[in-house]
């Protein structure tokens, strides 16, 4: 039982380039959420999806995309990075009803 | 929006004594409260949660109590072991995580031997 899988786990990026960190979860849980954590800043929410089609922004969703087109897979788009989204990148599903949030093991993230 | 406040941001204690970590939110419309801890290099992992439908929670050393009125929320641990050294965050959602969560900024507990 796999969980929820980030992957890369260790990325590095020049500014304005792009890319997409993937999320897939094979617990058959219907939320989803990105967040990303900072030094003293705690975590973040980025975005979130209650279910395949439905996506909604969280607390600092500026400068990342998102899209649900099947329950397992949740990936999170970085249009043109920049030096302040260096962070660790987490992805968390829970399942309808329950409320406990599993989280993956996060995406360390270097934009130069 | 929601606002979670978390104090301390570190906890230094000896073993075997208990340790206490509060916090506060905002948003009175906000109905489950987890608390995760996380080791480093790793994903949050949850060790409790409660719903505003509730008062107090506990699993073996850990419990958790919540004031609704004073909206606060806070974790004891008694009898702390090596291996509880950990940063603790706690959070909240208004609709059972199902929006997301919203944390606080942690607590490094720290296990003196």
């Amino acid at each position: 039982n796999a969980g929820v899988t980030q992957t890369p786990k260790f990325q590095v990026l020049k500014t304005g380039q792009s890319m997409t960190l993937q999320c897939a979860q094979d617990m058959n849980h219907e939320y989803m959420s990105w967040y990303r954590q900072d030094p003293g800043m705690g975590l973040r929410l980025i975005h979130y999806s209650v279910g395949a089609g439905i996506t909604d922004q969280g607390e600092v969703p500026n400068g990342y995309n998102v899209s649900r087109s099947t329950t397992e897979d949740f990936p999170l788009r970085l249009l043109s990075a920049a030096p302040s989204q260096t962070s660790v990148y987490f992805c968390a599903s829970s399942s309808k009803g329950q409320g406990q949030a599993f989280f993956g093991q996060g995406t360390r993230l270097t934009v130069v | 929006g929601e606002n979670v406040e978390q104090h301390p941001s570190t906890l230094s204690v000896q073993e075997g004594d208990s340790a206490v970590i509060k916090c506060t939110y905002s948003d009175s419309a906000s109905n489950y409260f987890p608390w995760y801890k996380q080791e480093l290099g790793k994903g949050p992992q949850l060790i409790i949660d409660i719903r505003s439908n509730v008062g107090e929670k506990k699993d073996q050393r850990i419990a958790v109590t919540l004031n609704k009125t004073a909206k606060h929320f806070s974790l004891h641990i008694t009898e702390t072991q090596p291996e509880d050294s950990a940063v603790y965050f706690c959070a909240a959602s208004r609709r059972g995580g199902a929006d997301g969560l919203t944390f606080g900024k942690g607590t490094h507990l720290i296990i003196q031997p």
